[in-house]
């Protein structure tokens, strides 16, 4: 059962627009969200996060927005880059602790183009 | 600060093989990840160490895969025999503690034909 999907698999944007990442999820459980990017060759890195207590993280260009009653989150680029263009990855936390594990969605492939 | 280093970075085996990764964590890292991630897919929690302990290791397909983390630094990975559903890449991650704050290194893509 995958319980944190991301249903777009790709998404192209103009550079200067807004880009919009969607993550859904179906654990009422999950505590922690977070949102990764990775370039080809590499590995994931972390880009912002939210917990379940807070609807709403910003960090420069990224803005994460977390709606507990429909079990979504997204990730907003405001203005987006060329540089922006990776894959995105949402995560949620399960458990507690250091006893506690990420589950992943699928993925979304994010194009900016110049 | 180094980062989690993996090696080797590409891998390509024939079915039934065996093959072995290894990884280096953040000097200090307590806590390591092994994942897998199919292509077209997320990364998936294969085994967790918190120093030479296993946390969880619920998805790890112990007939074929197995892991090891001595003297509660490096750690490596190891699946005999391949099957050609295990091609994927294999991210070693780590962190002091909390999963939420684990860094990750640049992953093995392995083939298996």
């Amino acid at each position: 059962d995958q319980q944190v999907k991301q249903n777009s698999p790709s998404l192209s944007v103009q550079e200067g627009r807004i880009s919009i990442l969607n993550c859904d999820y179906t654990n009422s459980m999950f505590d922690y969200f977070l949102w990764y990017k990775k370039y080809p060759a590499e590995g994931p890195t972390f880009l912002i996060s939210i917990s379940s207590i807070k609807d709403k993280n910003e960090d420069g260009r990224f803005t994460v927005f977390l709606n507990k009653s429909a079990k979504h989150l997204s990730l907003h680029i405001v203005p987006s880059q060329p540089g922006d263009s990776a894959v995105y990855f949402c995560a949620a936390k399960a458990g507690a602790g250091n006893t506690g594990k990420l589950i992943f969605g699928q993925g979304t492939t994010l194009q900016v183009k110049p | 600060e180094a980062g989690v280093a993996q090696s080797p970075r590409y891998k390509i085996i024939e079915k039934r093989q065996s093959v072995a990764f290894w990884c280096n964590p953040i000097s200090g890292h307590a806590t390591l990840y092994w994942y897998q991630q199919i292509l077209g897919q997320g990364p998936k929690l294969l085994i967790q160490f918190q120093n030479n302990g296993v946390v969880d290791d619920s998805q790890l397909p112990k007939d074929r895969f197995s892991a090891e983390r001595l003297k509660g630094v490096d750690s490596t990975l190891k699946i005999q025999p391949a099957k050609l559903e295990d091609s994927a890449v294999y991210l070693c991650a780590s962190s002091y503690g909390l999963p939420t704050e684990a860094f990750f290194g640049q992953g093995t893509r392995l083939t298996v034909v």
